[in-house]
């Protein structure tokens, strides 16, 4: 039962590069989000996916785009890399709409962008 | 807009003390009170959680005190133990209609000394 699984767990990027940032859950879970860890700062939704086909805007969004074509994949990609991207990039997953199950955070993406 | 506050932002306790750490939120509306446990190098995972209708939840040796009329909820670990050492994030979940969104504090460094 591998749960949520992110890759890769680190990577450097240079201003203006872009990359995609992998999630994968296997729990048939509806429900997935993509989180920014800063230090001090806690976590940030970024966006948020309730089902196949439909994602949404979070709290900070700019400079990130994301799809969902399955139930399983939540890709997030960065276009035009920015030092203010660098952080640590958690995707999480939850069983319902409520928040009672939790939800299911993958170990997480270290991005430096130089 | 800093919707929940946690404080304080590091805490050194002692084996077999108590460790205390407070959260304050604003919106009203907030349906629910997770707390996260994370340890270096993983994602949170859920540690408790609470109801506003209820005053307190206890698991094991730890136990969420809630005011709502104050608007703050705490976590308290008794009897802590160094395998305790982690960050602590309490959070607050809104029903959006489509989702459950969680807005997180600012985490806890929490460091248990023998």
């Amino acid at each position: 039962n591998a749960g949520v699984t992110q890759t890769p767990k680190f990577r450097i990027l240079k201003i203006g590069q872009s990359m995609t940032l992998q999630c994968t859950q296997d729990m048939n879970h509806n429900y997935m989000y993509w989180y920014r860890q800063d230090p001090g700062m806690g976590l940030k939704l970024i966006y948020y996916s309730v089902g196949a086909g439909i994602t949404d805007k979070g709290e900070v969004p700019n400079g990130y785009n994301v799809s969902r074509s399955t139930t399983e994949d939540f890709p997030l990609r960065l276009e035009l890399a920015a030092p203010s991207q660098t952080s640590v990039y958690f995707c999480a997953s939850s069983y319902s709409k409520g928040p009672y199950y939790g939800y299911t955070f993958g170990s997480g993406t270290r991005l430096t962008v130089v | 807009q800093q919707q929940v506050k946690q404080s304080p932002q590091s805490l050194i306790v002692q084996k077999g003390g108590i460790s205390i750490i407070n959260c304050a939120y604003e919106n009203t509306a907030f349906d629910y009170f997770p707390w996260y446990q994370q340890f270096p190098g993983k994602g949170p995972a859920l540690l408790i959680a609470i109801r506003p209708d209820v005053s307190e939840k206890k698991e094991g040796r730890f136990t969420i005190s809630f005011n709502k009329s104050a608007k703050q909820f705490s976590l308290h670990i008794m009897d802590s133990q160094p395998g305790d050492s982690a960050t602590y994030f309490c959070a607050a979940s809104l029903n959006t209609g489509t989702a459950s969104k969680l807005t997180f504090g600012t985490g806890t460094r929490l460091q248990v000394t023998l």
